[in-house]
C-alpha cells in the first residue's frame, strides 16, 4: 500500500481568490490523478498528471481554471483559480502504484463564500 | 462510452442483515471493475476489484462481489452488516489494466444501518 497526503485538509476561501492543493505520495508513481467530488455527488476526474509533461484534462475542465503541476514522481499540485461558490467541493488526488490499484488521498474540503 | 450505474441512492438495512448493492456498467470490452467505500474520517478505500478469472471476488471487511457478464452487473454483497459499514459505496470501471488507467465512478449508494 501507499500513503498519500493532501494539504490543506480543508479551507474556506472567498470568491475570486485561488487555492493550491498539494498531494504527496510516499512512493514514486508515474501517474497521478485529480478528482472533484461536489456535494452529494460522485467523483469526477479533472485531469491526469504525468511527471514531465502537461496534464491531460477531461471534458469540462480547463487548464486556466485548474492548473496542475507535477514537478517530480512523488508530488503534484492542483490550483483552483478565480473561485466561485460552485467550486465548493472535495478535491482528491490519487496515484497508481500498481497495475491494478490506485490509492486516494484523504481529500481537501473546499468551501467558497 | 463507458458508464457505471448505481440505481440505489440510499439503502437502509438492519445490523446483522444481508446486503446487496447494485452496479451495472456499460463498456464494449471486458471491463476492470472496482468497489470503493468512502467513510467519514477514513477517506476513500478500495474494497475489491475484478480483472479476470473467478467471477466471485472477495474483498476486505467481509465484502464480496460477483461479475455477471450477461447482466453487465457487478453487485456488492455482504452476508451480515455491521454498524461500522455505514458509508458511501462507489462502483467504478476502468478500461485498462494499468496504473495509468482512468477510473470512472458511479453515482454512489449511501448505506445506513438500522440498530
Amino acid at each position: 500500500s501507499a500513503v498519500i497526503s493532501q494539504k490543506p485538509s480543508r479551507d474556506i476561501c472567498q470568491r475570486g481568490t485561488s487555492l493550491t492543493i498539494q498531494c504527496q505520495v510516499d512512493s514514486q508513481v508515474t501517474m497521478m490523478f485529480w478528482y472533484r467530488q461536489q456535494p452529494g455527488q460522485s467523483l469526477t476526474l479533472i485531469a491526469t498528471a504525468n511527471q514531465g509533461s502537461e496534464a491531460t484534462y477531461e471534458s469540462g475542465f480547463v487548464i486556466d481554471k485548474f492548473p496542475i503541476s507535477r514537478p517530480n514522481l512523488t508530488f503534484s499540485t492542483l490550483t483552483v483559480s478565480n473561485m466561485s461558490p460552485e467550486d465548493s467541493s472535495i478535491y482528491l488526488c490519487s496515484a497508481g502504484l500498481a497495475p491494478d490499484e490506485q490509492y486516494f488521498g484523504p481529500g481537501t474540503r473546499l468551501t467558497v463564500t | 462510452a463507458q458508464s457505471v450505474t448505481q440505481p440505489d441512492i440510499h439503502i437502509t438495512v438492519s445490523e446483522g442483515a444481508s446486503l446487496e448493492l447494485r452496479c451495472n456498467y456499460s463498456y464494449g470490452a471486458t471491463p476492470y471493475l472496482f468497489w470503493y467505500v468512502q467513510s467519514p474520517g477514513q477517506g476513500f478505500q478500495l474494497l475489491l476489484k475484478y480483472f479476470s478469472g473467478d467471477t466471485l471476488v472477495q474483498g476486505i471487511k467481509g465484502f464480496e462481489a460477483e461479475f455477471k457478464r450477461s447482466q453487465s452487473s457487478f453487485n456488492l454483497r455482504k452476508p451480515s452488516v455491521h454498524w461500522s459499514d455505514a458509508a458511501e459505496y462507489f462502483c467504478a470501471v476502468a478500461p485498462g489494466y494499468s496504473s495509468a488507467s482512468k477510473i470512472i465512478f458511479g453515482s454512489g449508494t449511501r448505506l445506513s444501518i438500522r440498530p
